[in-house]
């Protein structure tokens, strides 16, 4: 059965930082990409970042280029976000979610809340 | 960035009744490769999104045949042929052959 459970969300001040975690089981890990998707209480799903199986290729939303970084531990089956310079728009439940074939979405984990507040 | 727009954003059904969502690209998704990458999500009340329905027409793993996806270039359908109290929730269609990736703003299905 695959499994994704986040972790790291906290409340945290306007320019701060956070790492995010992701554990994955019940898959190869390394076999596939993996994203970030995040979504503000009450709204929509907002994609945020991909990374390729072997953490080579990295990919980013406009919203966040340059402030987050996606990697990768595959001998850990453990994917990360690091935030910097964090905005109160980036409040939002964050999801890690498992690349299938090609840009779709097959599993996600339950996500992980973080609060951007002063 | 590609735009998503669904239509329509709230969708009141009766059990046992069709219900069908659009959702309409700003591009076409038709890929060189032959391939349009466009896929649908549910997101059941207090859950994560799943998967419905990846490159327009074909079901996941799991996802009973009384939902069905059509549609091409940059109009697109979810149906639903008879609608169950278990498929209550938003739906989100998605699109995938250009980063970043964008979702349509949901449409929120409920019970009437």
């Amino acid at each position: 059965e695959v499994q994704l459970v986040e972790s790291g969300g906290v409340v945290v001040q306007p320019g701060g930082s956070l790492r995010l975690s992701c554990a994955a089981s019940g898959f190869t890990f390394d076999d596939y990409s993996m994203h970030w998707v995040r979504q503000p209480p009450g709204k929509g799903l907002e994609w945020v970042s991909l990374i390729s199986w072997d953490g080579v290729s990295t990919y980013y939303a406009d919203s966040v280029k340059g402030r987050f970084n996606i990697s990768r531990d595959n001998s850990k089956n453990s994917l990360y976000l690091q935030m910097n310079s964090l905005r109160t728009e980036d409040t939002a439940l964050y999801y890690c979610a498992k690349g299938r074939i090609s840009a779709e979405m097959d599993y996600w984990g339950q996500g992980t809340l973080v609060t951007v507040s002063s | 960035d590609i735009v998503m727009t669904q239509t329509p954003l709230s969708l009141p059904v009766t059990p046992g009744q069709p219900a069908s969502i659009s959702c309409k690209s700003s591009q076409s998704l038709l890929h060189s490769d032959g391939k349009t990458y466009l896929y649908w999500y549910l997101q059941k009340p207090g859950q994560s999104p799943q998967l419905l329905i990846y490159e327009v027409s074909s079901r996941f793993s799991g996802v009973p045949d009384r939902f069905s996806g059509s549609g091409s270039g940059t109009d697109f359908t979810l149906k639903i042929s008879r609608v169950e109290a278990e498929d209550v929730g938003v739906y989100y269609c998605m699109q995938g052959i250009h980063l970043p990736y964008t979702f349509g703003q949901g449409t929120k299905l409920e019970i009437k």
